[in-house]
C-alpha cells in the first residue's frame, strides 16, 4: 500500500518570507500523481498544485512551486512571499496512474506571522 | 453556483443509532468520494464511485455503506455507529477521477458518536 508522510506537524513563517513544506511517499508504481491541498479554517479543501510523475519539470502555480525528487520519493512545496491568507493546513496526496483513489499525508499546519 | 453540499454539517448521536450523511453535487460529475479526517492521519478515503451504480472501497470502508442511485447524490450510511467513527467527514466530486481533474470538496460534516 502507498503511504504519504509529512514529517512537520507545524511550521511557521514570517509574512513575505519563503517556507518549504516536506512530503515523502512510498510506492512501487512508476506512473502516479502527486498533489498539495490547502485546508483553511473554513475546512474546504483547495487544490494548490499537481505534479505528474512522468514529468521531470517541477510544477509551479504563482507563488507555489514544488521540488519533485522522484528517486528520493520526495515532493516538497515551496511558498514564496508568504501571505497571511496562506495560513492553513496543507496536505500532500498521492494517486496511482489509474487515479481512482487519493492517499493523503497527515498534514502540516502553517502559521504566518505578520 | 457549482458546489458540493453535505447535510448535516454537525451531528451528535449515540452508539448504534443508524444515520445517513447526504452529499449532493450540481456539476454533473461522474466521480464522487467520501473521506474522513482525523488529527495526525490526514484524510482517508472511505468509498468512491466512478459512476451511477458503481462504487468501490477505499482505505477505511469498515462500518460504512454507500449507494449511488443517481449521479448527483452519494449518501454515506453508518448502520451502527461507534465512537471510533467520531470524525470530520468530507464528500468530494469531480468530472473524472481525481488525477485527471480538480476535485471539489464539500464543507465537511462533524460527527460525534457518544
Amino acid at each position: 500500500a502507498q503511504t504519504v508522510t509529512q514529517s512537520q506537524p507545524e511550521m511557521s513563517v514570517q509574512e513575505a518570507e519563503t517556507v518549504t513544506l516536506s512530503c515523502t511517499y512510498d510506492t512501487s508504481e512508476s506512473d502516479y500523481y502527486l498533489f498539495w491541498y490547502k485546508q483553511p479554517p473554513s475546512r474546504q479543501m483547495i487544490l494548490v498544485i499537481r505534479q505528474e510523475a512522468y514529468k521531470q519539470q517541477n510544477a509551479t502555480e504563482n507563488r507555489f512551486s514544488v521540488n519533485f525528487q522522484k528517486a528520493a520519493k520526495s515532493f516538497s512545496l515551496k511558498i514564496s512571499d508568504s501571505q497571511l491568507g496562506d495560513a492553513a493546513m496543507y496536505f500532500c496526496a498521492y494517486s496511482n496512474g489509474a487515479g481512482n483513489m487519493l492517499t493523503f499525508g497527515g498534514g502540516t499546519r502553517l502559521m504566518v506571522k505578520p | 453556483e457549482a458546489q458540493v453540499t453535505q447535510n448535516p454539517r454537525y451531528l451528535i448521536t449515540v452508539t448504534g443509532k443508524k444515520l445517513t450523511v447526504t452529499c449532493s453535487q450540481n456539476m454533473n460529475h461522474e466521480y464522487m468520494s467520501w473521506y474522513r479526517q482525523d488529527p495526525g492521519l490526514g484524510l482517508r478515503q472511505i468509498y468512491y464511485s466512478m459512476n451511477v451504480e458503481v462504487t468501490d472501497k477505499g482505505d477505511v470502508p469498515e462500518g460504512y455503506k454507500v449507494s449511488r442511485k443517481e449521479k448527483r447524490n452519494f449518501p454515506l450510511i453508518l448502520e451502527s455507529p461507534s465512537p471510533n467513527q467520531t470524525s470530520l467527514y468530507f464528500c468530494a466530486s469531480s468530472l473524472l477521477p481525481p488525477t485527471r481533474t480538480v476535485q471539489f470538496f464539500g464543507p465537511g460534516t462533524r460527527l460525534t458518536v457518544l
